[in-house]
């Protein structure tokens, strides 16, 4: 079977190294997904986001992998920097309820130099 | 620039008092948002509004009270029947329903 990522709340990679964030949601309505990143004393920002007819979407340096079967969604960091480091949120937005995003619990993530 | 202001970055206040938080765009955007953020936690979603003169509550809407009179302002008071005011309120905004969230800097509220 195929394994599901555990969600950690804390993450510590070394700088270059890939980072890979996990995160289950839970309402199986959902069909759009957020990740944002929140950089201390600061809102959360948006980076990626994908929709439940897609399985992988790629930006710049990230790549959000969904997986509906099992209700996982990860996050992927190539070539993490010091500016990598923050909290990382994931977001559910269910096609029932339009507008009411669900976050998880985050992932803070800490690169070292 | 476009963007979402809030004010102030924070805030002290004694138990009891009603205290009201801003939150203004200019990114001509239908919905806002009001979220609570406790340490080491996710957001919780406290009111919602996805049209001017309409808001509907959120997860933990007790002891809050908004408004939206203007498209650009979603003004959040805290009123002293919220038992733990303490936190740090996140103000969002979106074109619309299926589209992410503008997030403001935030306002760190502490009620001592």
């Amino acid at each position: 079977g195929e394994s599901v990522g555990l969600h950690l709340p804390t993450l510590s990679v070394q700088e270059g190294d890939n980072s890979i964030i996990n995160c289950a949601y839970s309402n199986s309505a959902s069909d759009y997904f957020i990740w944002y990143k929140q950089e201390s004393g600061k809102g959360p920002q948006f980076i990626i986001d994908i929709r439940s007819n897609m399985d992988k979407r790629q930006g710049q340096r990230v790549t959000v992998l969904l997986n509906k079967t099992v209700k996982h969604l990860s996050l992927q960091i190539a070539a993490t920097q010091p500016g990598d480091s923050a909290v990382y949120f994931c977001a559910e937005i269910p096609n029932t309820n339009a507008g009411k995003s669900t976050f998880g619990d985050g992932t803070t993530l800490t690169v070292k130099p | 620039d476009g963007g979402i202001t809030q004010s102030p970055k924070y805030l002290f206040r004694k138990e009891g008092q009603n205290v009201t938080l801003s939150c203004e765009q200019n990114l001509n955007h239908d919905a806002m948002y009001w979220y609570r953020q406790d340490p080491g936690q996710g957001l919780r979603l406290i009111y919602y509004s996805q049209i001017v003169n309409d808001f509907q509550k959120g997860d933990i809407a007790e002891g809050y009270s908004v408004s939206r009179e203007k498209k650009e302002s979603f003004p959040l008071t805290v009123t002293s029947a919220q038992k733990n005011p303490t936190a740090f309120y996140l103000c969002a905004s979106s074109m619309g329903a299926s589209s992410p969230l503008h997030f403001g800097n935030g306002t760190r509220l502490t009620v001592t």
